[in-house]
């Protein structure tokens, strides 16, 4: 069974901090997405990294993809009270499936 | 676009009873998911239908659930009888076939 791990699970953090998320699994993946769910609503993507090593920016948020397609991290410079929500990460293994990790449940404090 | 539609928003039902949830897909998108999120299990895919057909059911707890997909268009997802760990969110998605989803607002279910 693939499984994909979020660390921390949850992180609660003052505006203006930098912040990291991990996404690990022992499975590799095609490709890797992160979505940003709001309260009282569904997720929504935010970006997909398919190569190895891929860095990928979004404003303030970097997406990185491991180099072993394995693992994934989400960087977030400066943090802004908007940024609080929940962040999953999602394997694709090829098939129509994405494989949800458990969540980063994130606060950002003005 | 509109995006994903799901219908109700809210449902509040007494155990035993029977609901039925609604999405309807975005125009064009071929495949259809029904997922279900709560604190202790995360986001868990219940179903998989592509091109209206039934794919991938093996989410499905158990033969109290069942779900629909008629036209491109509309599909139910129906629990009957409910149970109160069936409190939970539901939600639709719907896909091109590009692997990205597009989750709709969710639907959030209490049986009491």
């Amino acid at each position: 069974t693939q499984l994909l791990e979020q660390s921390p699970q949850f992180l609660s953090i003052q505006e203006g901090e930098n912040l990291t998320v991990y996404c690990n699994s022992s499975s590799v993946f095609s490709s890797l997405q992160w979505y940003r769910q709001e309260p009282g609503e569904g997720p929504v993507l935010l970006v997909t990294v398919v190569t190895g090593g891929e860095v990928k920016k979004l404003k303030r948020l970097t997406f990185q993809f491991g180099d072993a397609r394995k693992d994934s991290s989400l960087h977030i410079t400066a943090a802004q009270p908007g940024d609080t929500g929940l962040y999953l990460c999602a394997g694709d293994d090829s098939s129509y499936k994405l494989i949800f990790g458990s969540g980063t449940r994130l606060l950002v404090r003005p | 676009d509109a995006g994903v539609i799901q219908s109700p928003r809210h449902e509040v039902t007494e155990m035993g009873q029977e609901v039925t949830l609604r999405c309807k897909p975005i125009s064009g998108h071929n495949s259809l998911f029904w997922y279900r999120q709560t604190m202790m299990r995360g986001l868990e895919l219940l179903i998989y239908f592509n091109n209206n057909v039934p794919i991938d059911d093996s989410g499905m707890p158990e033969d109290r659930f069942s779900a629909k997909m008629p036209n491109a268009s509309f599909s139910t997802l129906k629990i009957q009888p409910s149970e109160p760990r069936d409190s939970a969110v539901y939600f639709c998605a719907s896909s091109s076939g590009f692997n990205e989803q597009f989750f709709g607002p969710g639907t959030r279910l209490t049986v009491l």
